[in-house]
C-alpha cells in the first residue's frame, strides 16, 4: 500500500528553523516528482514547492524562495522540507504529497498525514 | 489575490445534485485536480484530468471543464461528502502549482 508518514509536532521559536520528513512507503521515490503544502490553521491550501525525481532540482513558491530548501534520501525513501527564519505566520500543518500526472493535468496522490508546526516564543 | 477563484460555501439538500465550481485562466489549458478534506484530516483526491477518479471514490463524484471554469459535481450528495473542497491546477506561467481558496460544503 502507498502511503507516505511524515514526522511529528513540533514547536519552534521565531527565528529559528524546522525540518520535516516524510517517509514513502510502498512505492520508489525515484519515480516521483513530490511536493509539500502547508496549511494555516483556519486557512486554505497553500503550494510551497517540488522537488524532482532524482532530487537534482526543486522549484519553490515565490513568497518562501530564499527561506524553504527541499531535499530526499533515496537509501531511506525519505524526504525533507526545512524552513528557515519562522516567524509566527509560518505555524501551520505541513503535508507532503506525491505528485502523478498525465497530459495536460497533474494530480496529489496520496498525501501525508500532516505535520504540525507552532512557531511561538 | 489567488489564480483559482472559488465560492467559499455552498449547500445541497440530501440527496440532491452540487455543482462546485472554480475559475482560472489556467484551464484553459489545464485540467484540474478535486482534493476533499475534512476537519482534521489530510485532503483527499477525488476528481483529477477530464473525469477521472481514484479508486475508492464513489461514482457520484464527477469532473468537468469548460471555458476557464472546471466544475465538480456530486449527484445524490451524502451527508459524509460535507467537507471543504479545493481545486487545483499547474500555475499559468511557470513550474508552481496553485489551490483555489476552497468551498465549504453543507449537506442539509
Amino acid at each position: 500500500q502507498v502511503q507516505l508518514v511524515q514526522s511529528g509536532a513540533e514547536v519552534k521559536e521565531p527565528g529559528a528553523s524546522v525540518k520535516v520528513s516524510c517517509k514513502a512507503l510502498g512505492y520508489s521515490i525515484i519515480n516521483h516528482y513530490m511536493h509539500w503544502v502547508r496549511q494555516a490553521p483556519g486557512q486554505g491550501l497553500e503550494w510551497m514547492g517540488v522537488i524532482n525525481p532524482s532530487g537534482t532540482s526543486t522549484s519553490y513558491a515565490q513568497k518562501l524562495q530564499g527561506r524553504v530548501a527541499m531535499t530526499r534520501d533515496t537509501s531511506t525513501s525519505t524526504l525533507y522540507m526545512e524552513l528557515s527564519s519562522l516567524t509566527s505566520e509560518d505555524t501551520a500543518v505541513y503535508y507532503c504529497a506525491r505528485d502523478q500526472s498525465t497530459e495536460g493535468t497533474w494530480w496529489f496522490d496520496p498525501w501525508g498525514q500532516g505535520s504540525l508546526v507552532i512557531v511561538s516564543s | 489575490s489567488s489564480e483559482l477563484t472559488q465560492d467559499p460555501a455552498a449547500s445541497v439538500a440530501l440527496g440532491q445534485t452540487v455543482r462546485i465550481t472554480c475559475q482560472g485562466d489556467n484551464f484553459r489549458t489545464y485540467y484540474a485536480s478535486w482534493y476533499q478534506q475534512k476537519p482534521g484530516q489530510a485532503p483527499v483526491l477525488v476528481v483529477y484530468g477530464k473525469n477521472n477518479r481514484p479508486a475508492g471514490i464513489p461514482d457520484r463524484f464527477s469532473g468537468s471543464r469548460s471555458g476557464n471554469t472546471a466544475s465538480l459535481a456530486i449527484t445524490g450528495a451524502q451527508a459524509e461528502d460535507e467537507a471543504d473542497y479545493y481545486c487545483k491546477s499547474r500555475g499559468s506561467s511557470g513550474n508552481y502549482w496553485v489551490f483555489g481558496g476552497g468551498t465549504k460544503l453543507t449537506v442539509l
